[in-house]
């Protein structure tokens, strides 16, 4: 069965380095996705991107992060300058369509701990 | 905002056991319900997707059920084995405005399946 891929599953970074969190979609999905869950806490929205744009943010979103399609298969989810409390479960995930036929992939996620 | 409960938090069951998950959401204008699981530490896998006009799906031992008019979804588990301890999550996918569709997930239910 078609899989999303993120890589990689674990990085530690220093508060204020850049990370970029990679994820692979499944080849013929159409719709990219960045999901964050801290720990104990739900999955939250961060960013939907569709057609080489960003189509919906969420309040978490800031000026910090950055999303990229840099090439035909793979799609990152950048942050500038990390701290603390982005320390959380990142997914990447991706859907064929929009309808309500169409669900959502979730990758197994990158664990970025920010010391 | 569409927000999504999910109760209990947690559950404990004797191996061989039937069980109900419950989840409820606030907004009933919903595109589809998916329900996945979560293992400790890992990603999100995808069981069950209802679309808003079914009422029920069905997957092995695995039964969802969706009334929209009320706001709630249910998730049946039939003849429970330890291997079927992890926490579940409901998450409903609505229309959120400018052309995008969210998912909005519940916290979780948290299964351990007793030996």
């Amino acid at each position: 069965e078609p899989e999303v891929t993120q890589t990689p599953s674990h990085q530690v970074t220093q508060m204020g380095q850049e990370v970029i969190l990679r994820c692979v979609p499944i080849s013929n999905h159409l719709y990219f996705y960045w999901y964050r869950q801290i720990l104990g806490q739900k999955v939250e929205f961060l960013v939907s991107f569709y057609n080489n744009e960003i189509s919906e943010k969420s309040e978490i979103f800031d000026d910090q992060f950055s999303v990229e399609r840099p090439d035909g298969s793979n799609f990152t989810l950048k942050i500038r300058s990390t701290k603390l409390e982005d320390s959380a479960m990142y997914f990447c995930a991706s859907s064929q369509g929009q309808g309500e036929n169409y669900g959502y992939t979730f990758g197994s996620g990158t664990r970025l701990t920010v010391v | 905002k569409q927000e999504v409960t999910q109760i209990p938090a947690a559950l404990s069951v004797p191996e061989g056991e039937n069980l109900v998950l419950n989840c409820s959401f606030t907004d009933s204008a919903i595109y589809n319900l998916q329900w996945f699981r979560q293992d400790p530490g890992k990603g999100l896998t995808s069981l069950l997707l209802i679309q808003s006009s079914q009422r029920e799906q069905t997957s092995g031992r695995l039964n969802a059920s969706l009334d929209k008019s009320s706001g709630r979804s249910t998730l049946y588990i039939a003849a429970s084995q330890p291997g079927d301890s992890a926490t579940y999550l409901c998450a409903v996918r609505a229309y959120s405005g400018a052309g995008s569709y969210q998912l909005t997930f519940g916290k979780g239910t948290k299964l351990s399946v007793i030996p």
